[in-house]
């Protein structure tokens, strides 16, 4: 499975888009993108995934470059419960889920 | 639709025992998968199981094992307990085993003193 790389914190202001990057520069061409969060003492949510195009959903927009090799999480309004460590995860269909260490994102109002 | 359910919540075990514990997948879900949480390893997988069969696993001893039935609910139980082995203990199903969301439970917080 391909390895990401995310900066391990973030802050946000509330109300403003929370964008999330990831680096995944050895990607290969049947492997998706998840992005899932934790919230402290809960398991992890999912957010969102996709393969090649942009998705969007009631939670978050995830941006995917032409190349593939990166892709930004969007918040469009973050509060404060939006607060959490956020993972990029790379899998080929039917892999198990590499969780690395997250992006820890505050949200200060 | 209700969620993934893990019981118990919280245990406490001493070193030598062993311990099971439980995972109920949502509704229609086929697919269960395990992953271990602690401060210093992050998550990490240990199995999944799909219509019964061990179809993935991770780099855990032969201490760790887990089975699932036929109505897709899942139990893991790890034998002769060691002080490393106190983590959180999550479980996670979804609807089929290639490429579908997991949907993970609360956990078990597992002590082991």
């Amino acid at each position: 499975d391909a390895k990401t790389t995310q900066p391990t914190s973030m802050d946000c202001a509330e109300g403003r888009a929370a964008n999330l990057p990831c680096n995944h520069s050895t990607i290969s061409g049947n492997e998706y993108v998840y992005w899932y969060r934790q919230i402290h003492s809960q398991g992890p949510q999912y957010i969102i995934h996709g393969l090649k195009n942009n998705e969007t959903n009631e939670m978050a927009s995830l941006i995917i470059t032409e190349d593939r090799k990166s892709s930004t999480l969007i918040l469009p309004h973050a509060t404060l419960r939006d607060t959490a460590v956020y993972y990029c995860i790379v899998v080929n269909q039917g892999g198990k889920l590499i969780f690395g260490q997250g992006t820890e994102l505050s949200v200060k109002p | 639709k209700a969620g993934v359910t893990q019981t118990p919540r919280y245990l406490i075990k001493t070193r030598g025992q062993q311990v099971t514990l439980s995972c109920s997948p949502i509704s229609g879900h086929r697919s269960v998968s395990w992953y271990q949480q602690t401060p210093g390893q992050g998550l990490q997988f240990l199995f999944e199981y799909f219509s019964e069969t061990q179809r993935n696993k991770g780099n855990f001893p032969g201490r760790f094992s887990g089975r699932q039935f036929s109505n897709s609910r899942s139990e893991m139980n790890v034998s002769t307990l060691e002080l490393g082995d106190s983590a959180l203990y999550l479980c996670a199903s979804r609807f089929r085993q290639e490429n579908s969301p997991l949907h993970f439970g609360n956990g078990t917080r597992l002590t082991v003193t």
